[in-house]
């Protein structure tokens, strides 16, 4: 089944304790995304990647990591989070090809909580 | 720059009844436009897209949405809506090259029996 993973579903740590919530998918995707989902705000990009060691910021990049080694992996990774990172993250992944708007898919996100 | 404003956090209707969900965008370049659904504990679902050509875009589970550039608009609407259609509707633009989506706010739609 085609589909893009994350891991852990829901997490709850405390302030700087670094943490990595990974993503995966199955689809051969070139491009791969990180957004953060907030009430009131929408889905915001935080990362993305067009391609294995290809990666860029997004609109709200500050306090994420990411990397891309291998074309199925896009971890993203809190080095010290912070209670304003508390929030539900969704990765998706998608073809680049001669149309850049692709359906995009979606992993099924990642509540975090920041004590 | 790209935007999207979607007009109501909450829209209630019974089922059966009409479901219109409003979307208006923001683009200096021919938009290319999608609306998301989100159910429950779950990722998002493209219900549709418009890319180029026809402006009346048919989708998923019934759904459809019309582009209309002189209103910069791109309303999601579905004739009788169903119990299971409760969900948060997301509309997104792309922007630039990379394919990045501008999401709205979201707008949760709730299906009264």
């Amino acid at each position: 089944e085609a589909q893009v993973t994350q891991n852990p579903r829901y997490l709850i740590t405390v302030t700087g304790k670094k943490l990595t919530v990974t993503c995966s998918q199955n689809m051969n995707h070139e491009y791969m995304s990180w957004y953060r989902q907030d009430p009131g705000l929408g889905l915001r990009q935080i990362y993305y990647s067009m391609n294995v060691e290809v990666t860029d910021k997004g609109d709200v990049p500050e306090g994420y990591k990411v990397s891309r080694k291998e074309k199925r992996n896009f971890p993203l990774i809190l080095e010290s989070p912070s209670p304003n990172q508390t929030s539900l993250y969704f990765c998706a992944s998608r073809r680049v090809g001669p149309s850049s708007y692709n359906e995009q898919f979606f992993g099924p996100g990642t509540r975090l909580t920041v004590l | 720059a790209q935007s999207v404003t979607q007009l109501g956090s909450h829209v209630s209707v019974s089922e059966g009844a009409l479901v219109l969900l409003r979307c208006n965008y923001s683009s200096s370049v021919p938009p290319y436009l999608f609306w998301y659904v989100q159910y429950p504990n779950q990722g998002l679902q493209l219900l549709l897209k418009y890319t180029t050509g026809a402006t009346l875009v048919k989708g998923i589970n019934g759904f459809e949405a019309e582009f209309k550039k002189s209103e910069t608009s791109f309303h999601l609407t579905k004739p009788s809506a169903h119990m299971s259609d409760a969900a948060e509707y997301f509309c997104a633009v792309g922007s630039g090259n990379t394919g990045k989506l501008i999401f709205g706010q979201g707008t949760t739609l709730q299906v009264k029996p």
